[in-house]
């Protein structure tokens, strides 16, 4: 099945400073989705970007289909950032998400 | 709009019992996707129902099983309870295609 990589698995950050967390996928896929998993368990949709680009306040993120990796940009952090970040992808014809491993972000003031 | 929403939130059940774990969708949604978390074995896929029938599975015993009713609420049931099914699950619904999923808030097991 498809693989999906995520680096770096964790990341500490000041305030204030910017990040950029990838997901890289071993094949082609329909669907593309970043996910911030709460403190409390739940998934909250970032984007959903099998290609392009979108921006959505102090996130953007990239999609490079052909090259088979997708970029998640977080400027300005704030301590509400602190969480794991999980990049998802689809592939065939059934709702079914593989997940990579996650990014655990730390922001500290 | 409604988001997904799983009852029970939370529960403890103790080994041998088995448990059933609710999804409704978002209103118009046919597809509902469950998924297991552990820190082990990351996020994954348990099964897939569209439309009442099982349209893709993952790699799981036979004693995770599920359904999906016709109004598309979903339930999906573990049976023999183990230790190592202490994990949070989460269902997810979408249109059926491929497009965007969304998740519901899990569904945290214990089991002693």
């Amino acid at each position: 099945g498809i693989q999906v990589e995520q680096s770096p698995p964790d990341l500490i950050l000041q305030e204030g400073a910017n990040s950029t967390l990838r997901c890289n996928f071993s094949d082609s896929v329909n669907n593309l989705q970043w996910f911030h998993q709460n403190p409390w368990g739940q998934l909250i949709n970032l984007f959903y970007i099998p290609s392009g680009t979108k921006q959505n306040g102090r996130l953007s993120a990239t999609t490079v289909a052909t090259e088979r990796y997708s970029l998640l940009y977080i400027s300005s952090s704030q301590t509400t950032d602190s969480g794991v970040y999980f990049c998802a992808v689809l592939t065939g014809t059934a709702s079914k998400l593989t997940f990579g491993t996650g990014t655990r972000l730390q922001v500290t003031l | 709009k409604a988001g997904v929403t799983q009852t029970p939130r939370y529960l403890i059940k103790t080994r041998g019992q088995q448990v059933t774990l609710s999804c409704s969708p978002i209103s118009g949604h046919r597809s509902v996707s469950w998924y297991q978390q552990t820190p082990g074995q990351g996020l994954q896929f348990l099964f897939e129902y569209f439309s009442e029938t099982q349209r893709n599975k993952g790699n799981f015993p036979g004693r995770f099983s599920g359904r999906q009713f016709s109004n598309s609420r979903s339930e999906m049931n573990v049976s023999t309870l183990e230790l190592g099914d202490s994990a949070l699950y989460l269902c997810a619904s979408n249109d059926g295609g491929n497009g965007e999923l969304f998740f519901g808030e899990g569904s945290r097991l214990t089991v002693l």
